[in-house]
């Protein structure tokens, strides 16, 4: 799987819109990209996957550059619920039916009041 | 949506005995679930992929007998550290892929806690 580039952390403050950056310039034409959190003790949690098009969903936005090469999590109003480390992963759509993913160190998000 | 479960969340043992550490998913069928490890401040490690019906597939450095995995049924997946040490506490994770869902969307447990004493 192609390796992604995340910050290793970042700040917010409270109700305001964060923007999560993710590189990813060795990707392929059949990678999915996908964004995970885990909060402090639990399981990664799904957030959001795209392929080419911008996509949005309850929890988030993701929008993809042009070239693929990168891309970035939006949260529209950060909550201290938010606190969370962001995982961003490339998935091979050929190996889709497998569901293995590789964990990069990814980034993470502080919420203040 | 999809859950997938984990029991237990929090296991003490003492050094030198096994544990067995349950993953389910709760309203679809699995063919194939991943257990993770995760150590303090670092991300997620694969461990192994868990195929109903057949032998666990291990990552390079993982040891097959000490780790053992059943898949014995598409919704129940265990792992089992056997003869464990402190060295192997440490917190334990397993997803599933739900196939129907749009994307195959992968689910992940809650997790469980390990501390060998």
């Amino acid at each position: 799987d192609a390796k992604t580039t995340q910050p290793n952390s970042m700040e917010s403050n409270e109700e305001e819109p964060v923007h999560l950056p993710c590189n990813h310039s060795t990707i392929s034409g059949t990678d999915y990209i996908h964004w995970y959190r885990q909060l402090p003790s639990q399981g990664p949690e799904y957030v959001i996957h795209g392929l080419t098009s911008n996509v949005n969903n309850r929890m988030a936005s993701l929008a993809i550059a042009e070239d693929r090469k990168s891309s970035t999590l939006i949260l529209h109003r950060a909550t201290l619920r938010d606190a969370a480390v962001y995982y961003c992963i490339l998935r091979d759509v050929r190996s889709s039916n497998t569901g293995k993913l590789i964990f990069g160190q990814g980034t993470t998000l502080q919420v203040k009041p | 949506g999809a859950v997938v479960s984990q029991h237990p969340s929090r296991v003490i043992c003492k050094s030198g005995t096994s544990v067995k550490i349950e993953c389910r998913s709760l309203d679809f069928q699995a063919t194939t679930m991943f257990w993770y490890r995760q150590f303090p401040k670092q991300s997620l490690m694969l461990m192994a992929t868990s195929n109903e019906g057949s032998k666990a597939t291990y990552e390079q450095g993982v040891e097959k007998d000490k780790f053992l995995i059943n898949h014995a049924s598409l919704t129940l997946s265990t792992l089992t550290v056997t003869s464990a040490h402190p060295e192997d506490s440490s917190f334990y994770i397993c997803s599933a892929r739900d196939p129907v869902t749009s994307g195959n969307t992968i689910y992940f447990g809650e997790g469980s806690w390990l501390t060998v004493v």
